[in-house]
C-alpha cells in the first residue's frame, strides 16, 4: 500500500492554457474522487468513479473540465482555457470495496496567473 | 445535499491541554471521517467513524448517529497537533461533504 499518488504537485500555468493533473489511486482500490480546496475552505466534491465508469459529476464541474479513468486504476483531470478563479488545491481520492473510507492524495496546487 | 457544521473555528491552547472539536451533519450518513489537513495541505486520515468510540493514542472520537454528531477528543496536546482538523460525511459510497474545518493551533 504506497497510498494515493498525484502528479504534479505545483503547477503553473497563465490564463488560457490547458492543464492536465494525474492520480494513481491505492492499487486495489476500485473508487476514485476528485476534490477542489480554495484558501480557507473544507475540499468540493468534483466528480466519482467506479473503476471505469463516472457515475457522478456535481454541477462545479464545469464543461472545461473533464475527467477520465480509462482502465479502470490511474485518472486525469483536465481543465481547459484555464481561469484564474481554478487557482486552488486538487485533491483525488480512493476507496476499497470493504468500506466507504476514503484516503487522499497529497494533491495538485494550481496557480493560474 | 447533507449539511456538516463544525465548532469551534478556531482553538488556541497551551501545549499539554485538552479539547474536544465538534461535528454536527443534518442527515443520516454511514461513512463519517475525521482528518488532520497539514501545513502541506495532505489530508491524514485519523478516524473512520460512522458509529460508536474509537481511540488511537492521544486522539478519541465518538459518533452518535442517531443524534447527528460526533465529537473529536485531543488530550496532552502538543505543538504538532496544530493545523486545521476536518469532518466529512458521506452516504454509501458518495461524495463526501466537508465541514469548514477546526483551526487549532498549540503553542509550547
Amino acid at each position: 500500500d504506497t497510498g494515493v499518488s498525484q502528479n504534479p504537485r505545483h503547477k503553473i500555468t497563465k490564463r488560457g492554457q490547458n492543464v492536465t493533473f494525474r492520480c494513481d489511486p491505492i492499487s486495489e482500490h476500485n473508487r476514485l474522487y476528485w476534490y477542489r480546496q480554495t484558501l480557507g475552505q473544507g475540499p468540493e466534491f468534483l466528480t466519482y468513479f467506479q473503476n471505469e465508469a463516472q457515475l457522478e459529476k456535481s454541477r462545479l464541474l464545469s464543461d472545461r473540465f473533464s475527467a477520465e479513468r480509462p482502465k479502470g486504476s490511474f485518472s486525469t483531470l483536465e481543465i481547459q482555457r484555464t481561469e484564474q478563479g481554478d487557482s486552488a488545491m486538487y485533491l483525488c481520492a480512493s476507496g476499497g470495496a470493504q468500506t466507504y473510507e476514503q484516503y487522499f492524495g497529497p494533491g495538485t496546487r494550481l496557480t493560474v496567473t | 445535499g447533507i449539511q456538516v457544521e463544525q465548532s469551534p473555528p478556531d482553538l488556541i491552547l497551551q501545549e499539554g491541554a485538552n479539547s474536544t472539536l465538534r461535528c454536527n451533519f443534518s442527515d443520516s450518513v454511514n461513512n463519517l471521517q475525521w482528518f488532520h489537513q497539514n501545513p502541506w495541505g495532505q489530508l491524514i486520515n485519523l478516524f473512520y467513524i460512522p458509529s460508536g468510540t474509537k481511540q488511537n493514542g492521544r486522539l478519541s472520537a465518538t459518533t452518535v448517529a442517531t443524534e447527528r454528531y460526533s465529537l473529536l477528543y485531543i488530550s496532552s496536546s502538543q505543538t504538532t497537533d496544530s493545523g486545521v482538523y476536518f469532518c466529512a460525511v458521506a452516504l454509501n459510497n458518495n461524495d463526501m461533504r466537508f465541514g469548514a474545518g477546526t483551526r487549532l493551533t498549540v503553542k509550547p
